[in-house]
């Protein structure tokens, strides 16, 4: 089946610490993204991939730093500058040369700071 | 400034009854207006795409419509397994990273 896997589903952060929230895709997307959303707000870009070894900030990405070194895989490492990473973290990927730039999603990483 | 406003924030429907959410927008060069459903605690799901002013979808009891300012998710004999929060996106020109979402209709239905 194709799609998008987040892991893990919960994640725990001390104080202090850097965590790194993984995304694979086997949809063969160029495109790959990270959103954050936190509740009664809709969801803000943090990151962005239209392809390898190449990324763009979004409207968000103080505090967090990506990799994109192979198509199918954007992990994002929420840094100790991130002052409240607590929230609930949505990865995406579309193909923009398509004539339809849907995104589809993954489920989801919800970070939790200790 | 772009936008994307969503409303009612909370719908609550009996079984059956009928009913629409808004989605209004202010943007320039709209590329396209996307419709998810979002469960608790999952990821959204894609339900449509719309491009163009008098443009409809139709998904089981779904059915999305489009104007040049807003659009419109209307509800047919909602089942309580409709239940779930209705996001709407903005695809705002041709850059892969202008797509805004709005905040999301929380709707609920009893049985």
């Amino acid at each position: 089946d194709g799609g998008i896997t987040q892991s893990p589903k919960y994640l725990f952060r001390k104080e202090g610490q850097n965590v790194t929230l993984s995304c694979e895709q086997n949809l063969n997307h160029d495109a790959m993204y990270w959103y954050r959303q936190d509740p009664g707000q809709g969801l803000r870009l943090i990151y962005y991939s239209q392809i390898v070894n190449d990324f763009q900030k979004g409207d968000i990405a103080e505090g967090y730093s990506v990799s994109r070194e192979k198509k199918e895989s954007f992990p994002l490492t929420v840094t100790s500058a991130q002052k409240n990473p607590t929230a609930f973290y949505l990865c995406a990927s579309s193909n923009p040369g398509a004539s339809y730039n849907e995104q589809f999603f993954g489920p989801g990483t919800r970070l939790t700071v200790l | 400034e772009d936008q994307v406003t969503q409303s009612p924030e909370a719908l609550r429907l009996q079984e059956g009854e009928s009913s629409s959410l808004n989605c209004s927008y202010t943007v320039s060069g709209l590329r396209g207006l996307f419709w998810y459903r979002q469960d608790p605690g999952k990821g959204p799901e894609f339900l449509f795409t719309l491009y163009s002013a008098g443009e409809e979808k139709e998904k089981e009891r779904l059915k999305a419509t489009l104007t040049k300012k807003e659009s419109f998710l209307h509800i047919t004999a909602p089942k309580p397994e409709d239940s779930a929060t209705y996001l709407c996106a903005v695809h705002r020109d041709s850059s892969a990273s202008k797509i805004i979402f709005g905040s999301g209709t929380r709707l609920s239905i009893r049985p």
